[in-house]
């Protein structure tokens, strides 16, 4: 149990639909994260929200889409993905201060078909 | 850009001891994080290492030279318990800014 929690664990959906990720942590921390982690590849990091605030996009495509309604609470909207964003997606958190870890969800599988 | 390095798979005995090495090009430079990751399950974090040294945990060690661009995870005791993926990450900024390199897959045989 690491404090931060992902559902679902698993989602598969079509390139038309529309479905959210959603992340919840429990350990009082005021920043959280969105990464993808694909086979092979570095984790990516793709949204960073401090106290509710996003302060970092990385340059990721408009078809996923962040709300961050409170410090606990992230989730990622998604529509008309593609066959290429199938992935692990993790949430994480952290304090905000230079030498603090993140915790990690679980992650969520996505596959689009 | 940002160049994290890190070898794609190892191999080691139980009981043995192995290094798994990490080189970084960032701009700038705050700290470097070690993740460990087992298949299906949230990374965890193991070491943090801002200073040029080695700060240890247990079993566990971490080695950081800044002026090489360059840290080590040492695992000594190995137990098939530690077969995971081993993640290095830097931290270019003061803080809320990561990169990851693509990860060490250990594989630890009796």
């Amino acid at each position: 149990e690491t404090g931060v929690t992902q559902t679902p664990r698993h989602l598969v959906m079509g390139m038309t639909n529309k479905k959210s990720l959603k992340c919840e942590q429990h350990l009082g921390h005021n920043a959280m994260y969105w990464y993808k982690q694909s086979a092979k590849k570095p984790l990516e990091l793709m949204f960073v929200y401090n106290f509710k605030e996003q302060t970092e996009n990385n340059s990721v495509p408009s078809r996923f889409s962040p709300e961050c309604p409170n410090s606990s609470h992230l989730f990622l909207h998604l529509h008309t993905l593609q066959p290429e964003d199938s992935a692990l997606y993790l949430c994480a958190s952290s304090q905000e201060s230079p030498n603090q870890p993140q915790h990690f969800g679980d992650g969520t599988r996505l596959s689009i078909l | 850009g940002q160049n994290i390095d890190q070898p794609t798979e190892m191999t080691a005995t139980e009981g043995a001891i192995v290094q798994i090495n990490c080189t970084y090009q960032t701009s700038g430079f705050n700290g470097l994080f070690w993740y460990q990751q087992h298949a299906g399950e949230a990374p965890t974090f193991l070491s943090y290492n801002v200073l040029d040294g080695l700060e240890e945990k247990g079993r566990f060690s971490s080695f950081l030279s800044r002026s090489k661009g360059y840290s080590y995870l040492l695992l000594k005791e190995l137990q098939m318990k530690d077969s995971a993926s081993y993640l290095c990450a830097v931290s270019p900024k003061a803080f809320n800014k990561f990169y990851f390199g693509s990860g060490t897959k250990l594989n630890v045989k009796p």
